[in-house]
């Protein structure tokens, strides 16, 4: 079935950094643009960052531009979040998701992993 | 990047219709039709109901359907059942490519 599992997450000392990761299974990955999205405890959904299938275009909201890098790895059909510079407001529950298959702008997220916490704390 | 507006909670009775607004700008909701709506329980990934606007995922279930009018895009659900009840946001694409979700609405039937 379609799958997305996460993991990589932890805590982690301001400044530090973490890399997460997630396998994809069940649908071509290659094919897939993918999402990071993350929720802070108790708090709304953030999206973070998009990367299209083939690499060429990455997105990513404006709190992460230059400390975090959306990347992924096809022949492993996995997607990676390199976190640098961590801050505690980046405490949270981080996501992937798939974008859906024919939608053209980047948007909607239809298969989701269950995601993995990072928490930022001395 | 400013989150798009919903209001904290709606609430229904068993039966009735209920409908969630999702207010942004000219940026985001006005311009593009890349409006999507996603339920969450508690503990859970998010699901996606709405794509574009308007469309439902297979297995998504009639009672919900989507709309715009305008910088609002609402999300209607008809027929409340018990199982409804969990926590409902939207999403938009943005001029600046990107993606901004709503604040989040806690659906309650009473």
């Amino acid at each position: 079935q379609v799958q997305l599992v996460e993991s990589g997450g932890g805590v982690v000392q301001p400044g530090g950094s973490l890399r997460l990761s997630c396998v994809a299974s069940g649908f071509i990955f290659s094919a897939s643009g993918m999402y990071w999205v993350r929720q802070a405890p108790g708090k709304g959904l953030e999206w973070v960052a998009y990367i299209q299938s083939d690499i060429n275009k990455k997105y990513y909201t404006d709190s992460v531009k230059g400390r975090f890098t959306i990347s992924r790895d096809n022949s492993r059909n996995t997607l990676y979040l390199e976190m640098n510079s961590l801050r505690t407001e980046d405490t949270a529950h981080y996501y992937c998701a798939k974008h859906l298959s024919g939608s053209h702008y980047i948007s909607a997220m239809d298969v989701w992993g269950q995601g993995t916490s990072v928490t930022v704390s001395s | 990047q400013s989150a798009l507006t919903q209001p904290a909670s709606v609430s229904g009775s068993p039966g009735q219709s209920i409908t969630i607004s999702c207010t942004g700008t000219s940026s985001d909701v006005g311009t593009y039709n890349y409006v999507s709506w996603y339920q969450q329980y508690p503990g859970k990934a998010p699901r996606l109901l709405i794509y574009e606007v308007s469309n439902r995922p297979s297995g998504v279930s009639h009672r919900f359907s989507g709309s715009k009018s305008g910088n609002t895009a609402s999300l209607t659900i008809s027929g409340l059942q018990a199982e409804d009840e969990a926590d409902y946001y939207c999403s938009s694409f943005t001029s600046s490519s990107t993606v901004v979700f709503g604040g989040g609405t806690k659906v309650t039937i009473l």
